[in-house]
């Protein structure tokens, strides 16, 4: 499968706790970007990579929240000290810059997240 | 700030009919694209339709055609000769052309039920 994957698929927790979440692009995409939807609504922007370089941060993600993409490859979401408004499912999506046009973004099929 | 607007938040058709999906946005730049994601349940998104700004020509892909108002900020989605399959959560999302950003801005969709 070539496509983006994300693990684990289904996360559930108790408040307070932390928790990371990893995502895989498709293997020659240089961009690699963190969206999280609520329910009933659509998916807001967290953060890009550009390689390993973290190029833009919302003001969504809070202090609790930190991505990594230490190699440019696969990245990691983590969320320390779990609230239950950070229940959500949050999706992954990779794509391959150009210098001219746009750059398709090809999603991963989210990880689901339940904080009790 | 850019936002994206979908004031459907359902729209039923019959297997075969023609449907529309509406999204009107709000931007201060002159040039940007705009895109129609498909996210069937448990799946992941998948983008249907893109039209850049600055092409006056409306972007089609076999059934999927927008209607671009590019003075008016509307852009809707028509699928013509519906099916099953198409049954899903559709977003409208905007990207920015600025360099230093690539995030998408999505509205909060419209869920499409197709009926045999």
């Amino acid at each position: 499968d070539t496509g983006v994957s994300q693990n684990p698929r289904h996360k559930i927790t108790k408040r307070g706790q932390n928790v990371t979440f990893r995502c895989d692009p498709i293997s020659e995409h240089n961009r690699l970007y963190w969206y999280r939807q609520t329910l009933g609504q659509g998916p807001e922007f967290l953060t890009y990579f550009q390689n390993e370089a973290q190029l833009e941060k919302s003001r969504l993600l809070s202090d609790r929240f930190s991505a990594e993409r230490p190699k440019g490859s696969f990245s990691t979401l983590e969320i320390q000290r779990t609230e239950q408004g950070d229940s959500a499912m949050y999706l992954c999506a990779s794509s391959l810059a150009q210098t001219r046009g746009h750059n398709e973004q090809f999603f991963g099929p989210g990880t689901r997240l339940t904080v009790l | 700030a850019q936002t994206v607007t979908q004031s459907q938040p359902e729209m039923s058709v019959q297997e075969a009919e023609t449907v529309t999906l509406s999204c009107t946005y709000d931007t201060s730049e002159s040039d940007y694209y705009l895109f129609w994601y498909k996210q069937p349940p448990s799946r992941q998104m998948i983008l249907v339709i893109r039209q850049e700004a600055y092409k006056q020509q409306n972007a089609t892909e076999n059934r999927f055609s927008v209607n671009f108002q590019k003075a008016a900020k509307s852009f809707s989605l028509k699928i013509s000769d519906s099916q099953l399959g198409d049954a899903a959560m559709y977003f409208c999302a905007y990207r920015s052309s600025l360099l230093g950003t690539d995030k998408l801005i999505f509205g909060t969709g419209t869920r499409l039920q197709v009926f045999p």
